[in-house]
């Protein structure tokens, strides 16, 4: 069972240059979400979705966008990079089906934008 | 608007001493879900303990323990007999059950045990 997978786990990107941060998961969870976690800081929510097809803005949205058009998948791209989006980015899922739960991280993507 | 607050920043102890952790959470929904996660100096974020708005039984698992008061919007996290393994950043988290499964996360305390 491999959970939350994220790719890739490095990258750096150049100022105005764009990418996909690659997010899936295999258990099944309608829930998905994007955090951003800056250095010696907590986790700020970028976007999230209940469900193929409805994702909705989080705390800092600006800068990105999502998709989800399948339950497993939960890409994350950003537009025109700038160095304030220099962080480390996760993607978590999680099942609200009647019962709590927590939230399943993946491991992190690192992101440099120069 | 939930809110979660973890005024220490940084613990040190030593090997073997007990670490408490503070968390104080803000809320206006009666149902609310309480966690706290573990981020290594690998960096992933490890589950470690998860609460329900009505249920304040304070529990211990194995070295873990935690203190859920709603009077005082409190989630206290007890490591007892630190270990090296256990320096690490915790992360108290909040979700309320109508807000889609969000999570809002405190700052982190950084936790550093020395032998």
């Amino acid at each position: 069972n491999a959970g939350v997978t994220q790719t890739p786990k490095f990258r750096i990107l150049k100022i105005g240059q764009s990418m996909t941060l690659q997010c899936t998961q295999d258990m099944n969870h309608n829930y998905m979400y994007w955090y951003r976690q800056d250095p010696g800081m907590g986790l700020k929510l970028i976007y999230y979705s209940v469900g193929a097809g409805i994702t909705d803005k989080g705390e800092v949205p600006n800068g990105y966008n999502v998709s989800r058009s399948t339950t497993e998948d939960f890409p994350l791209r950003l537009e025109l990079a700038a160095p304030s989006q220099t962080s480390v980015y996760f993607c978590a899922s999680s099942n609200r089906q009647g019962i709590d739960t927590e939230a399943f991280f993946g491991q992190g993507t690192r992101l440099t934008v120069v | 608007a939930q809110k979660v607050t973890q005024a220490q920043t940084e613990i040190s102890v030593v090997e073997k001493e007990d670490v408490t952790l503070d968390c104080v959470y803000e809320t206006r929904d009666t149902t609310y879900y309480l966690f706290w996660y573990k981020q290594p100096p690998s960096g992933e974020l490890v589950f470690l303990i998860r609460r329900n708005s009505f249920d304040e039984q304070n529990e211990i698992s194995g070295r873990y323990s935690w203190n859920f008061q709603k009077s005082t919007s409190s989630f206290n996290f007890t490591i007892t007999a630190s270990q090296v393994v256990d320096s690490a950043v915790y992360f108290c988290a909040l979700s309320e059950a109508d807000s889609w499964g969000k999570f809002q996360f405190g700052a982190g305390t950084q936790v550093v045990v020395t032998p």
